[in-house]
């Protein structure tokens, strides 16, 4: 089935520690974006990606890296210089000027 | 950048009941999205509509991008639409960037 896949769906981060969550899409589409929700929040774009090999940042970026390799993937890292990094975090992917379509979400919480 | 404002934030329901949602931003769009959240979390794609009226079933959905403002009707509600309902729009400088709303919170009661 075609789809966006994210994994793992629960992540629990050390203080200090590196994390990179995973997002695959097998859809073929271009453009690829990461968001993050916090409780009773909308989504804030955190990065996207128009293409191979290029990403720009969202709103929120600060604390976070992306790459861009391959067509279908964007895996997103949560540093440790994100002070706040418990959170609900989903992808998307989309075809240009076309409908963003939705992961199941990665939830991160801290130890 | 744009603001994306959603009303009412908290609804109750009976079931059988109708409702709508509105979302209201700043400026001009080039798309809108509106999604349903589950209590899993999942964010499901109701609408890509950024201007006129659509129809899905039991939902429909109207945009009026002159005026800034877009609705979502839910007619003869059922339990399973209980959830999020979030409005989300692509600013015509975006690149296909949504900015989101706080969403809406529904709570049909059988």
């Amino acid at each position: 089935d075609g789809g966006i896949t994210q994994s793992p769906k629960y992540l629990f981060r050390k203080e200090g520690q590196n994390v990179t969550l995973s997002c695959e899409q097998n859809l073929n589409h271009d453009a690829m974006y990461w968001y993050r929700q916090d409780p009773g929040q909308g989504l804030r774009l955190i990065y996207y990606s128009q293409i191979v090999n290029d990403f720009q940042k969202g709103d929120i970026a600060e604390g976070y890296s992306v790459s861009r390799e391959k067509k279908e993937s964007f895996p997103l890292t949560v540093t440790s210089a994100q002070k706040n990094p418990t959170a609900f975090y989903l992808c998307a992917s989309s075809l240009r000027d076309q409908p963003q379509h939705f992961g199941d979400g990665t939830r991160l919480s801290i130890l | 950048g744009i603001q994306v404002e959603q009303s009412p934030p908290d609804l109750i329901l009976q079931e059988g009941a109708n409702s709508t949602l509105r979302c209201n931003f700043s400026d001009s769009v080039n798309n809108l999205q509106w999604f349903h959240q589950n209590p899993w979390g999942q964010l499901i794609n109701l609408f890509y509509i950024p201007s006129g009226t659509k129809q899905n079933g039991r939902l429909s959905a109207t945009t009026v991008a002159t005026e800034r403002y877009s609705l979502l009707y839910i007619s003869s509600s059922q339990t399973t639409d209980s959830g999020v309902y979030f409005c989300a729009v692509d600013p015509y400088y975006g690149n296909n960037r949504l900015a989101f709303g706080k969403g809406n919170q529904v709570v049909v009661i059988p």
